[in-house]
């Protein structure tokens, strides 16, 4: 079972450009979500979407885009890439409500020099 | 406001023993759960167990249990018989319905070494 796939895994981005994270579950789930996690701190909400067509912002979403044309796929989008941006980040996806199965992909470490 | 509390920034424990993270949270909501995660140096997020607000019984799962204190918000983990590969980070989080789509919202985490 893929689960959530992530792309890349690692990547190296100069100041100023631009690059999308992919992500794409096969579980048919509606909430979809990205979170970014800097040295030794928890993960932090960047985007979240409730449905294909729908998505909101978190608690740190600037500099970021994201889309959700279909059920499957959220990337995400970094514009003009500063090093603030340097992170782990994960993406997520559940089915709905406040149970217990949201699954994560295995992460994108990304550095921007 | 900070939802998740975990007030360890890290722990040591050595190899057999029982230890317990702790980790407070913050909400009004009637409905909620509460999550532990381990992540190990290699970066995934493991999901340990899982706490609902209406489980009456305290969840486990194999070594593992949530001490589940609902009136003191209070959900801390316990491991018992420590191996050295639950070395890792261990983040509480919770998912709430008025909280942005059902996300999840973590705490900082807890360091875990267990020593020989």
């Amino acid at each position: 079972n893929a689960g959530v796939t992530q792309t890349p895994k690692f990547r190296i981005l100069k100041i100023g450009q631009s690059m999308t994270l992919q992500c794409t579950q096969d579980m048919n789930h509606n909430y979809m979500y990205w979170y970014r996690q800097d040295p030794g701190m928890g993960l932090k909400l960047i985007y979240y979407s409730v449905g294909a067509g729908i998505t909101d912002k978190g608690e740190v979403p600037n500099g970021y885009n994201v889309s959700r044309s279909t059920t499957e796929d959220f990337p995400l989008r970094l514009e003009l890439a500063a090093p603030s941006q340097t992170s782990v980040y994960f993406c997520a996806s559940s089915y709905l409500g406040t149970g217990n199965t949201i699954y994560f992909g295995e992460g994108s470490w990304l550095t921007v020099v | 406001a900070q939802k998740i509390t975990q007030t360890q920034p890290g722990m040591f424990v050595q190899e057999k023993e029982a230890v317990t993270l702790d980790c407070t949270y913050d909400t009004s909501d009637q409905s909620y759960g509460l999550f532990w995660y381990k992540q190990p140096s290699s970066g995934e997020m493991i999901f340990l167990i899982y706490q609902g607000s209406y489980d009456e019984q305290n969840a486990t799962e194999g070594r593992y249990s949530l001490n589940f204190q609902k009136a003191r918000k209070s959900a801390n983990l316990v491991i018992s018989a420590s191996q050295l590969g639950d070395s890792a980070m261990y983040f509480c989080a919770m998912r709430e319905g008025s909280n942005s789509g059902y996300a999840l919202n973590f705490g900082k985490g807890t360091s875990l070494l267990v020593t020989p």
